[in-house]
């Protein structure tokens, strides 16, 4: 299995463009997870989903964040009009849930290093 | 109050000794524990898992779970230089079946060769 794949790697743009982030769950998984970390705050829970359905998008800071899963093995981040403070680390995470004994956790994408200048 | 606290470090542990890191949460209905080993300029990965009380061990790595002092941790045996990271607790609070997991801001450890 190739991993959670998230794309681009690195990410330059000016502040207002719109940016859109974008990830590859693994197969079969059927929990998406996208994460912002930084310095100041460490890894925040922006939105997730269950079966291709946001559960909890509580963490997304405001309006300029949108977040859409159209199938199993795909999702994309948008940020419109992009600011300096969202410059981050964007990972993607997935899993297969609650099992028996509890929660098994996640794995994550190589993350989107976000610069907005 | 943070749900997942842990002291930012650096801890500073000679390689050969153990390391020891700590962790506390507030959600006393939490059900399901991690650590996650972070690589300066990579991904979070997970190195142990533990749902109950008492120590559970894989290799050289023991996470140690007391759920009445809301407290997690973990042990490294034999720390090796390669074992520097910033080490990320996180705890799944399950309030209301919730799947998401809460971490903490991590500690980060350097093995001194």
């Amino acid at each position: 299995d190739a991993g959670v794949i998230q794309s681009p790697r690195h990410e330059v743009t000016e502040m207002g463009q719109e940016v859109t982030l974008r990830c590859k769950p693994i197969s079969g998984h059927d929990y998406l997870f996208w994460y912002r970390q930084t310095m100041m705050r460490g890894l925040e829970l922006l939105i997730y989903f269950n079966n291709n359905v946001p559960i909890d998008d509580s963490g997304m800071p405001e309006d300029r964040f949108s977040a859409k899963m159209p199938n199993a093995s795909f999702s994309t981040l948008k940020i419109q009009p992009s600011e300096p403070r969202d410059s981050a680390v964007y990972f993607c995470a997935s899993s297969t849930g609650t099992g028996r004994l509890g929660y098994y956790g996640y794995t994550f994408g190589s993350g989107t290093r976000l610069t907005v200048v | 109050q943070k749900e997942v606290e842990q002291n930012s470090g650096p801890l500073s542990v000679p390689e050969g000794a153990i390391a020891s890191l700590n962790c506390t949460y507030s959600d006393r209905g939490s059900q399901s524990f991690f650590w996650y080993r972070q690589y300066s300029g990579k991904s979070p990965e997970l190195i142990m898992f533990i749902y109950s009380n008492g120590d559970k061990e894989d290799g050289r790595f023991t996470a140690q779970l007391n759920k009445a002092s809301q407290y997690v941790s973990l042990l490294i045996r034999d720390s090796q230089p390669s074992d520097s990271a910033t080490y990320l607790c996180a705890v799944n609070p399950r309030r209301n079946r919730d799947d998401k997991i809460i971490f903490g801001k991590g500690t980060r450890l350097h093995i001194l060769p």
